[in-house]
C-alpha cells in the first residue's frame, strides 16, 4: 500500500530551528510537496523536490532523498506565525497526491 | 503565481437540498483538478480526480451519486453536493494542477443544517 509518515507534532522555541521529517512508501514518484496549512484554510504550498538534494527558499528548506523515500523541512529563525500544521505529500505514477496526516507545530515564546 | 478560486466560500443549505461548488483556475489551463474534504483536526481527504472532457475518477468510499463532479472545461469544475445532510456539512477544497505544481482554491465551507 501507499504511506506516508511524519511525526504527529511538535514543539520548538522562537527563534530556533525546527526539522519535520517525513517517510514515503507509494507506487511511482513524480515529486514530493510540503504545504503549510493554519487552522480552517486551505493549504499553502512552500516547495516541491523531484530530485535528490537541498532546495532553500528564505527560512524554509526541503530536501529530498529518492532511495530513502525520505524528506525533511526545515524551518530557520522561527516565527510565531510558524505555528501550523505542516503536510506532506507524495505525487505518485497517477498524477494522484497522497497526503501525509500532517504535523502540527507549536512556537513557544 | 498561478490562481485557483471557489465559488462560493461560504454556503449554508437546508437538509435535503443540493449545492454546487465551483473551482475555477484563472490564468492557466487545467486539464486535471482535485476535490479534496477535510474534516475537522484531520487531514485533507481526497474525493475524486475531475479530468476535462471525461468523467471524474472518485475515491474508495466517496458515493458519486452524491457527489457529482463535472469538468466541463480546462478552467473550471464543479461539484455538486446532492440531497446534503449535515454529516456533509465540511470544508471543500480543489486544486488544480499546472505543470508540476499544485495550487489550491480557498476552500468552501458547507454547513447543513
Amino acid at each position: 500500500g501507499q504511506n506516508i509518515d511524519q511525526p504527529t507534532e511538535m514543539t520548538a522555541t522562537e527563534g530556533a530551528i525546527v526539522q519535520i521529517n517525513c517517510t514515503y512508501q507509494t507506487s511511482g514518484f513524480n515529486g514530493l510537496f510540503w504545504y503549510q496549512q493554519h487552522a480552517g484554510e486551505a493549504p499553502t504550498f512552500l516547495s516541491y523536490n523531484v530530485l535528490d538534494g537541498l532546495e532553500e527558499k528564505g527560512r524554509f528548506s526541503s530536501f529530498l532523498s529518492r532511495s530513502k523515500g525520505y524528506s525533511y523541512l526545515l524551518l530557520k529563525e522561527l516565527q510565531m506565525k510558524d505555528s501550523a500544521s505542516y503536510l506532506c505529500a507524495v505525487m505518485d505514477s497517477n498524477y494522484q497526491l497522497i497526503w501525509g496526516a500532517g504535523t502540527k507545530l507549536i512556537i513557544k515564546p | 503565481g498561478a490562481v485557483v478560486s471557489q465559488h462560493p466560500s461560504r454556503v449554508i443549505c437546508k437538509s435535503g437540498t443540493s449545492v454546487k461548488i465551483e473551482c475555477r483556475s484563472l490564468d492557466f489551463q487545467a486539464t486535471t483538478m482535485f476535490w479534496y474534504r477535510q474534516f475537522p483536526k484531520q487531514s485533507l481527504m481526497l474525493m475524486a480526480t475531475s479530468n476535462e472532457g471525461s468523467k471524474a475518477t472518485y475515491e474508495q468510499g466517496v458515493e458519486k451519486d452524491k457527489f457529482l463532479i463535472n469538468h466541463a472545461s480546462l478552467t473550471l469544475s464543479t461539484l455538486t453536493v446532492t440531497s446534503a445532510h449535515p454529516e456533509d456539512s465540511s470544508f471543500y477544497i480543489c486544486s488544480a494542477i499546472k505543470i508540476n505544481e499544485q495550487f489550491f482554491g480557498p476552500g468552501t465551507r458547507l454547513t447543513v443544517l
